[in-house]
């Protein structure tokens, strides 16, 4: 089964600071990794994906992830915080590889970020 | 842009009451799932739904739990007789064909009192 650990419950930087939450995940089989947001009172948003290919993912909001299979580590990173970053950032990776039909997806247990004027 | 519905946004109900989360996927879509959060933990895979029927469930998902697409549009999570322990934010989400990307409702708080 997967495992997705997400290093710090709680992360605080100061507006137009680097954001980095980290994540690293376990898996025998080729990963598929998740970045979800989630602002207050709101769903889960899809921030980016890693399938295959370039190891850089860039997603929405300025924000991007690099998977690093060495270290099994697909950190978030944006370079300035923006206030309206302040939210939950969810890591998730599936038990399947998609394509394959319908899979569920493992999640890591959050990071609270918070931009400080 | 298409999004994944769900009603009510919170509901409170007495333990030993059913209750029924209701989800309207996103029109085109094939697979549709159930997540909960408890509150201060992490998102759990509940069930996975295809073709009127499951696909997987987990451990949690026992038979307290069921799922139904009563017709084209709707996709619903009850639980029979609710526990103090079920109170949770509950997601439904959907994805297309390939599966790529999961789209997540807003969710709906159970208060279990």
């Amino acid at each position: 089964a997967q495992s997705v650990t997400q290093l710090g419950s709680h992360v605080s930087v100061s507006e137009g600071a680097l954001v980095l939450l980290r994540c690293n995940y376990s898996s025998s089989v080729p990963p598929y990794l998740f970045w979800y947001v989630q602002y207050p009172n709101q769903g889960l948003q899809l921030l980016l994906k890693y399938t295959t290919g370039a190891t850089l993912v860039k997603g929405i909001n300025g924000f991007e992830a690099e998977f690093k299979k060495s270290e099994t580590s697909f950190h978030l990173t944006k370079p300035s915080a923006h206030m309206s970053d302040a939210a939950e950032y969810f890591c998730a990776a599936p038990e399947a590889a998609p394509g394959a039909g319908s899979y569920q997806l493992t999640f890591g247990k959050g990071t609270k970020l918070s931009v400080i004027p | 842009e298409p999004e994944v519905t769900q009603t009510p946004s919170h509901q409170v109900t007495q333990m030993g009451q059913e209750v029924i989360l209701r989800c309207v996927p996103i029109s085109n879509h094939l697979y549709f799932y159930w997540y909960r959060q408890i509150l201060g933990q992490k998102v759990e895979f509940l069930v996975s739904f295809y073709n009127n029927e499951i696909s997987e469930k987990s451990e949690i998902f026992d038979d307290q739990f069921s799922v139904e697409r009563p017709d084209g549009s709707n996709f619903t999570l009850k639980i029979r007789s609710t526990k103090l322990e079920d109170s949770a934010m509950y997601f439904c989400a959907s994805s297309d064909e390939w599966g790529y990307e999961q789209y997540f409702g807003p969710g709906t708080r159970l208060t279990v009192t």
